[in-house]
């Protein structure tokens, strides 16, 4: 069955450092893509940053880089120079090409930027 | 370019009752999902809608439905409310449904309160 594990319940993080998010991923199927989201307590879902299976590098996006390792089946969210705006839960999700628009999420990193 | 609305943003409704939620997806975009999220169970997938037809459908009982207009517009019904109902419902929209990569945008969600 697919499943997404996110195993940091909460983080912390100073200003201005970087910060690593967990994400392992399962599925046999070869096609797929993933996802990371930020969801700040107002409630919506932010798209951040897209990985698919078959991209050959990883993927950047500002102050966001995804952290890709196939064989591991990892997709580790890195945010750099983090920001008291970061604060928020953080969310990786999976999406099975053969699947339409189903996403499959872990249960969510809560991310706290130290002044 | 507009982003995915759904309206209400929030609803108190009594146990039994009925109610419909609305989601307007990005322009040009022709699927839309439905998630879920409660404290307890995380996000979860209910179903997708591409081109008025439901692509995929998510574990949950016959009480929760769909439709999706030709404007791609969708709609989510839950009929005999309970409890555990009582959650954000956030919905998604992206350009394909099909295979192939494609990133899903989310609306602000509707915070249902069953009391």
């Amino acid at each position: 069955a697919q499943k997404i594990t996110q195993t940091q319940p909460g983080m912390f993080v100073q200003e201005k450092e970087a910060v690593t998010l967990d994400c392992t991923y399962d599925t046999s199927d070869p096609s797929y893509g993933l996802f990371w989201y930020k969801q700040p307590s107002s409630g919506e879902m932010i798209f951040l940053i897209y990985q698919g299976s078959y991209d050959q590098q990883n993927a950047t996006e500002g102050r966001y880089s995804l952290n890709f390792q196939k064989a591991r089946k990892s997709a580790n969210l890195v945010i750099s120079a983090s920001q008291l705006g970061d604060s928020a839960m953080y969310f990786c999700a999976m999406r099975l090409y053969n699947q339409g628009g189903k996403l499959i999420f872990g249960q969510g990193t809560e991310l706290s930027v130290k002044p | 370019k507009a982003g995915v609305t759904q309206t209400p943003r929030y609803l108190i409704k009594t146990r039994g009752q009925q109610v419909t939620l609305s989601c307007s997806p990005i322009s040009g975009h022709r699927s839309v999902s439905w998630y879920q999220q409660t404290p307890g169970q995380g996000l979860q997938f209910l179903f997708e809608y591409f081109s008025e037809t439901q692509r995929n459908k998510g574990n949950f009982p016959g009480r929760f439905s769909g439709r999706q207009f030709s404007n791609s517009r969708s709609e989510m019904n839950v009929s005999t409310l309970e409890l555990g109902d009582s959650a954000l419902y956030l919905c998604a929209s992206s350009f394909v449904a099909g295979q192939g990569p494609s990133e899903q945008y989310f609306g602000p969600g509707t915070r249902l309160t069953v009391t």
